[in-house]
């Protein structure tokens, strides 16, 4: 067990709906990155929280958007949901000394 | 171009077998790289990470070449419970450690 729990597990959306997704990083972490991966590709980043700020973005549109709280957690945000939204989202996180980033469980979304 | 390229496969090998995949980066300024390993609607797990020239761990051996821009992973003597998606990993441009750059990832059965 990585200590980095996502919830749901999975979760079935209509398109056009909002969708939030929740990670709790392992303690002692304060860094905490979104992937989105599809079926048989490797996951691409969305983007990266640290200290509570974005850190970054991958290419993703701005109805993707986050959230960091003081005690580290993060949600991942998507509005207007699209079918090819539909995927296993991945949550990260790493502190700046460490050299692994540890994954959750992942959610996966199906958008119908 | 992607950040990191690899080969699909899928590479299926009788047990016992020696099996190598590789794969290509475009940032010539990173330092460290990593194979995850995914096994089926799981998330990725790290297998092993790659600093210098290379990094051996019992059966699995990582190797880096710098001028050519290619990471490669050997496993000998193949494990039935090998089989898995192998994930290349280079990290992101200048970035706190959990921005990943990931390959589509190279899918492994090994058959008894």
């Amino acid at each position: 067990e990585t200590g980095v729990t996502q919830s749901p597990t999975h979760l079935i959306k209509t398109r056009g709906q909002q969708v939030t997704l929740r990670c709790s990083s392992q303690s002692g972490h304060n860094t905490v990155s979104w992937y989105q991966q599809a079926l048989g590709q490797g996951p691409q980043f969305i983007f990266q929280y640290y200290r509570e700020e974005e850190n970054g973005r991958g290419n993703f549109p701005p109805r993707f958007s986050g959230l960091q709280f003081p005690n580290y957690s993060s949600e991942l945000n998507v509005n207007a949901l699209e079918l090819d939204d539909s995927a296993l989202y991945l949550c990260a996180s790493s502190s700046q000394k460490d050299t692994e980033a540890f994954f959750g469980q992942g959610t996966r979304l199906t958008v119908v | 171009r992607k950040e990191v390229e690899q080969d699909p496969g899928p590479f299926n090998v009788p047990e016992g077998a020696t099996v190598a995949f590789n794969c290509t980066y475009s940032n010539s300024a990173s330092q460290s790289f990593f194979w995850y390993r995914q096994d089926c609607r799981k998330e990725p797990k790290l297998l092993m990470s790659v600093y210098s020239s290379g990094n051996e761990d019992g059966r699995f051996t990582a190797q880096l070449n710098r001028a050519s821009q290619y990471i490669s992973l050997l496993i000998r003597d193949s494990k039935l419970s090998d089989s898995a998606t192998y994930l290349c990993v280079a990290p992101g441009r200048g970035s706190t450690l959990g921005r990943l750059y990931f390959g589509r990832g190279t899918q492994l059965t090994v058959w008894p």
